[in-house]
């Protein structure tokens, strides 16, 4: 399996423009999580999914940010319109309870955003 | 909240000295894991120790976990250059996994 893929790995835009960061979750892995990384607030986690339901979006930080899942190889975060304070690195990550009980992360590489 | 603090915040030794790093955490959790990050990079999965565990062991990584102190430790031994890295301790609680802020650490050559 080639892991999580996370796509783009960097993306500049200016203010008010639409982002979508995509992500391919590893085969077989029920669980999709996305995380925001920043040095002041280190690892926030915005969404997660299971089975391709929305289980807690208590951290996305704004309506402005939406996540879907329309299928279980396929997740993406959008920020309509983005901001400055919106740079980050934004990961993601797929697991499932079968072999270990419990929800052991594979992340991906992230996708870098940089808003101007 | 559930969210893990790691102490030290930054950590730097001599390479073959061992290295421990500590996480609090506030509310009851399932599990606590570990994960590395090196620079640029995505978080690898080091060790996973359950609610009714005390100690694991996985390789040169030992974890302990106090759930009545809220607290579990993380110990790399005889470190070495690859282990320069970021280390983060993650609360789970039902299915959601919580991550600190992490503990930098860099081994001196």
């Amino acid at each position: 399996d080639a892991g999580v893929i996370q796509s783009p790995r960097h993306e500049v835009t200016e203010m008010g423009q639409e982002v979508t960061l995509r992500c391919k979750p590893i085969s077989g892995h029920d669980y999709l999580f996305w995380y925001r990384q920043t040095m002041m607030r280190g690892l926030e986690l915005l969404i997660y999914f299971n089975n391709n339901v929305p289980i807690d979006d208590s951290g996305m930080p704004e309506d402005r940010f939406s996540a879907k899942m329309p299928n279980a190889s396929f997740s993406t975060l959008k920020i309509q319109p983005s901001e400055p304070r919106d740079s980050a690195v934004y990961f993601c990550a797929s697991s499932t309870h079968k072999s270990s009980g419990a929800n052991v992360l594979t992340f991906g590489a992230g996708s870098r955003l940089t808003v101007l | 909240s559930q969210q893990g603090e790691e102490d030290p915040q930054a950590l730097s030794i001599q390479e073959g000295e061992n290295a421990t790093m500590n996480c609090s955490y506030k509310t009851s959790i399932n599990n606590l894991q570990w994960y590395r990050q090196n620079s640029g990079r995505g978080l690898v999965h080091l060790i996973l120790i359950r609610s009714n565990e005390r100690e694991k062991h996985s390789g040169r990584l030992r974890v302990t976990l106090d759930t009545s102190k809220k607290s579990s430790s993380l110990l790399i031994t005889a470190s070495r250059a690859a282990d320069t890295a970021s280390y983060f301790c993650a609360t789970g609680r039902d299915d959601k996994i919580i991550f600190g802020k992490g503990t930098r650490l860099h081994i001196l050559p």
